[in-house]
């Protein structure tokens, strides 16, 4: 059983298109985040959110939107793509209580053309 | 978050033990210290973490100076699939400290 899942794996679309990432995890937990991971490797937290409600929003343009239905989704919503989109988004989880470290998914490539 | 210093690359000879180590001198009394690694193309994987103490697990061993200033991973027999990105991060327990990356060292693992 994948603990993290992300759809799809890979995502090639044009510029000004809108596209969506779904992320679910299946180990419980109450907290789950957006990470974007760009060309030069570095990792940088884009959401965080806590049984459904967003508590961190990073410096991150307005044409992402987050979703959370329930504490086990984490939807990526991202409007009018532009190139410097395209990175590797990974979504995780973790609990909020105690110090368990996060769980990730495998990742969805997005390539803005 | 205390920021950490880690170098940016190591390499070790297959069934050696790899030592990766990581500078962390404004750690605060409740942050842990977190390793990570990321495997090429994968997410991110947790190794292991520790307050103060020494832990080990099935994966590697994390040592921790008396002052908390610094530590150390280590990978007991290193394997070719050990090659990776290794994260040192310092993290405090609350719910809104987030796990913040840095740069990493990059492990190569030569035959």
């Amino acid at each position: 059983d994948t603990a993290v899942s992300q759809t799809p794996k890979y995502l090639v679309t044009q510029m000004g298109n809108d596209k969506s990432i779904k992320c679910e995890q299946n180990l419980g937990h109450d907290t789950m985040y957006w990470y974007k991971q760009d060309s030069k490797k570095f990792l940088k937290i884009m959401f965080s959110y806590n049984n459904k409600e967003l508590i961190i929003n990073e410096t991150v343009p307005n044409r992402f939107s987050p979703k959370s239905p329930d504490k086990a989704h984490l939807n990526l919503h991202i409007n009018s793509l532009e190139l410097g989109d395209s990175a590797v988004y990974f979504c995780a989880s973790s609990q909020s209580t105690g110090v368990t470290g996060y769980t990730f998914g495998s990742g969805t490539r997005l390539t803005v053309v | 978050d205390a920021k950490t210093t880690q170098p940016t690359s190591m390499d070790c000879a297959e069934g050696r033990a790899a030592n990766l180590p990581c500078n962390h001198s404004t750690i605060s009394g409740n942050e842990y210290v977190y390793w990570y690694r990321q495997i090429h193309s994968q997410g991110p994987q947790y190794i292991i973490h520790g307050l103060k103490n020494n832990e080990t697990n099935e994966m590697a061993s994390l040592i921790i100076t008396e002052d908390r200033k610094s530590s150390t991973l280590i990978l007991p027999h290193a394997t070719l699939r050990d090659t990776a990105v290794y994260y040192c991060i310092v993290r405090g327990r609350n719910a809104g400290n987030m796990l913040t990356f840095g740069g990493g060292t990059r492990l190569m693992v030569k035959p």
